[in-house]
């Protein structure tokens, strides 16, 4: 089954204890990204990747990392996490304009952070 | 930077009604448009995507139109169904190909 996995689904740690949230899918695509979600903001992006070792900065990347090591996988990274950061986080990816043309995005599940 | 308003916010009809859901943005130089569902606690699942040079896209009861040179979008979702209560999103990718930009959503309930 096509799709796109995120771990975890939950989590609440607290201020500064750097934590990973993994991103994999399934269906050789090129292009993936990650999304915060906030109520009254919306969606916004933070980081997106065009291709492994190709990443690039989002609307709000201040406090995240990410790295693109394989094509299946596309980790978010927040090395001191801050209250400002709890938030509703999605991944998603599609094939590339390179590939074809930007197909539907396809999203996880979402993971929701709380950072107290 | 690009920016994406929808309108209404929020929407309440009875069941079988035919409806519109209004997607604006302010730069014209665009990949393609898309229109994803969310259900509550859930993610996003694609509905209709429109690419720059297309003018429509149909699903089922979904019809999407795509007006580039004025910056709109309009969903219409045909004899409405509880079943269609969801928050509906749209967004746009940039000329490049590379950031999406996404609209408040509307929040539509179907009343039985």
């Amino acid at each position: 089954e096509a799709q796109v996995t995120q771990n975890p689904r939950y989590l609440i740690t607290v201020t500064g204890k750097k934590l990973t949230v993994t991103c994999s899918q399934n269906m050789n695509h090129e292009y993936m990204s990650w999304y915060r979600q906030d109520p009254g903001l919306g969606l916004r992006q933070i980081y997106y990747s065009m291709n492994v070792e190709v990443t690039d900065k989002g609307d709000v990347p201040e406090g995240y990392k990410v790295s693109r090591k394989e094509k299946r996988n596309f980790p978010l990274i927040l090395e001191s996490p801050s209250p400002n950061q709890t938030s509703l986080y999605f991944c998603a990816s599609s094939l590339s304009a390179e590939q074809g043309g930007h197909q539907p995005q396809h999203f996880g599940d979402g993971t929701r952070l709380s950072i107290l | 930077k690009q920016e994406v308003t929808q309108i209404p916010a929020a929407l309440s009809v009875p069941e079988g009604e035919n409806l519109v859901l209004n997607c604006s943005f302010t730069d014209s130089a665009i990949y393609n448009l898309q229109w994803f569902r969310q259900d509550p606690g859930k993610g996003l699942t694609s509905l209709l995507l429109i690419q720059s040079s297309q003018r429509e896209q149909t699903s089922g009861r979904l019809n999407a139109s795509l007006d580039k040179s004025s910056g709109r979008s309009t969903l219409y979702i045909a004899a409405s169904q509880p079943g269609d209560s969801a928050t509906y999103l749209c967004a746009v990718f940039d000329n490049a190909g590379n950031m999406l930009t996404f609209g408040g959503g509307t929040r539509l309930m179907v009343k039985p």
